[in-house]
């Protein structure tokens, strides 16, 4: 079946503008993540959604950050005001059910590469 | 709060020999523990995982990783590297009964395999 699908892969804007990514999570999938990647960096995570509700949005940098889901599908993260440090690779990642307790298995999308000029 | 610590940024293997990726954590109680591999330009892909019973995991493209409760580690291993095999990878970890939590990652250990 289909993988976890992102978009655009690409994206270069000015900074000060807004830009919105996408993600597609594998069909069933009950949890949705979005995580980032920045250079030299690990993995950081920005927010989780469990259905169309994000019980942790511990994560995100900033309030020009935010994101949602609908329809316990797709998810959008909107970046406001873009800043050139917001410049990085977002991945989101689905999981498959509620209540896994931390072990089931997210995967992940190819990730959206940011470039903030 | 949870940690977890790959304290090689890069690991240089001949092919042929066997490969070793390190991986520590720090978990208040007992810990859910994954392996990712990422290729370039690419997302990450699940290699396996540790949830309960057998240390020893096998998961994909051959690798294995041995759960050490006293040293807290789960190291990456496999016996025999191929170029292919190049690429970052990443270990993970999860505590118990949070829910369906994000992980945290380590920062990532670049793997170079020469022919």
């Amino acid at each position: 079946g289909a993988g976890v699908s992102q978009s655009p892969s690409n994206k270069v804007t000015e900074k000060g503008k807004d830009v919105e990514l996408r993600c597609d999570p594998i069909s069933g999938h009950t949890a949705l993540y979005w995580y980032r990647q920045s250079l030299g960096q690990g993995l950081e995570f920005l927010i989780y959604f469990q259905g169309n509700s994000a019980p942790d949005k511990s994560g995100l940098p900033s309030d020009r950050f935010s994101a949602e889901r609908t329809g316990g599908s797709v998810s959008t993260l909107t970046i406001q005001r873009t800043q050139q440090e917001d410049s990085a690779v977002y991945l989101c990642a689905s999981s498959l059910k509620a209540g896994g307790q931390g072990k089931e298995t997210q995967y992940f999308g190819p990730g959206t590469r940011l470039l903030v000029l | 709060a949870q940690s977890v610590a790959q304290p090689e940024d890069q690991v240089n293997v001949a092919e042929g020999n066997p490969l070793t990726v390190k991986c520590t954590y720090s978990v208040s109680g007992n810990p859910y523990l994954f392996w990712y591999v990422q290729y370039p330009n690419r997302g990450l892909q699940f290699l396996l995982k540790y949830i309960t019973g057998d240390n020893l995991v096998k998961g994909s493209y051959g690798f294995e990783a041995e759960f050490n409760k006293s040293q807290t580690s789960f190291h990456l291993k496999k016996p025999s590297a191929l170029v292919s095999d190049s690429a970052l990878y990443f270990c993970a970890v999860s505590p118990r009964n949070s829910g369906n939590t994000p992980l945290v990652f380590g920062k990532g250990t670049r793997l170079s395999v020469i022919a």
